[in-house]
């Protein structure tokens, strides 16, 4: 089937704006993690969302950041009041089994965001 | 906290060469090691993963990696590497009670003709 699918592909917005990323996990997957991927800070874990337990939100680099999964499917991530350094591909994740330690997470293909 | 290091950030390597990427980790409890890949202009997959048994493992197209617990190590290996191996390669762990994963920084293996 299909896989993970993440949109815009490219987001650029101005400092102070709000934005809105998507992700699409594979369907059936009941675990969905959100990482971002910078020059500076390389691969980081956001937060992570298991079926309809309350998600691990240890990731996240401030309250600016939020991310909801509605009917344990699509999931949104926003950021408010964006600043430069929030530029960075933001990469979204699914995998099955409950997302047991050691199961394949599947990635899309990352929102490129570019904050000026 | 788990933590990963991948301890060179640029290998270039001639075709047919072997290339070792070097991975070292570090945690408290017992880990499950993996290395992704990340083609230019697409997106990480999987290459290959430790779980548990046997402390070597392989992928269909060539690449192995040793689980050593006593060095806490998980390098990538390829006997002869081809130029479509270029690619940015990442290893990461996670953890029984961690299911994010936790990723190096990043080794940028480039395949010289």
């Amino acid at each position: 089937g299909a896989g993970v699918s993440q949109s815009p592909s490219n987001k650029v917005t101005e400092k102070g704006k709000d934005v809105e990323l998507r992700c699409d996990p594979i369907s059936g997957h009941t675990a969905l993690y959100w990482y971002r991927q910078s020059l500076g800070q390389g691969l980081e874990f956001l937060i992570y969302f298991q079926g309809n337990s309350a998600p691990d939100k240890s990731g996240l680099p401030s309250d600016r950041f939020s991310a909801e999964r509605t009917g344990g499917s699509v999931s949104t991530l926003t950021i408010q009041r964006t600043q430069q350094e929030d530029s960075a591909v933001y990469l979204c994740a699914s995998s099955s089994r409950k997302g047991a330690s050691g199961d394949e997470q599947y990635f899309g293909p990352g929102t490129r965001l570019t904050v000026t | 906290a788990q933590s990963v290091t991948q301890l060179d950030s640029q290998v270039p390597v001639f075709e047919e060469a072997p290339v070792e990427l070097r991975c070292n980790y570090s945690s408290s409890v017992s880990v499950y090691l993996f290395w992704y890949v990340q083609y230019p202009n697409q997106g990480l997959q999987l290459l290959l993963k430790y779980l548990s048994g046997s402390t070597l493992v392989e992928s269909i197209n060539g690449f192995e990696a040793e689980f050593n617990k006593s060095q806490t190590s998980f390098h990538l290996r390829k006997p002869s590497v081809h130029i479509s191996d270029t690619a940015e390669y990442f290893c990461a762990v996670s953890t029984r009670s961690a299911r994010q994963l936790t990723f190096g920084s990043g080794t940028q293996l480039t395949v010289l003709p």
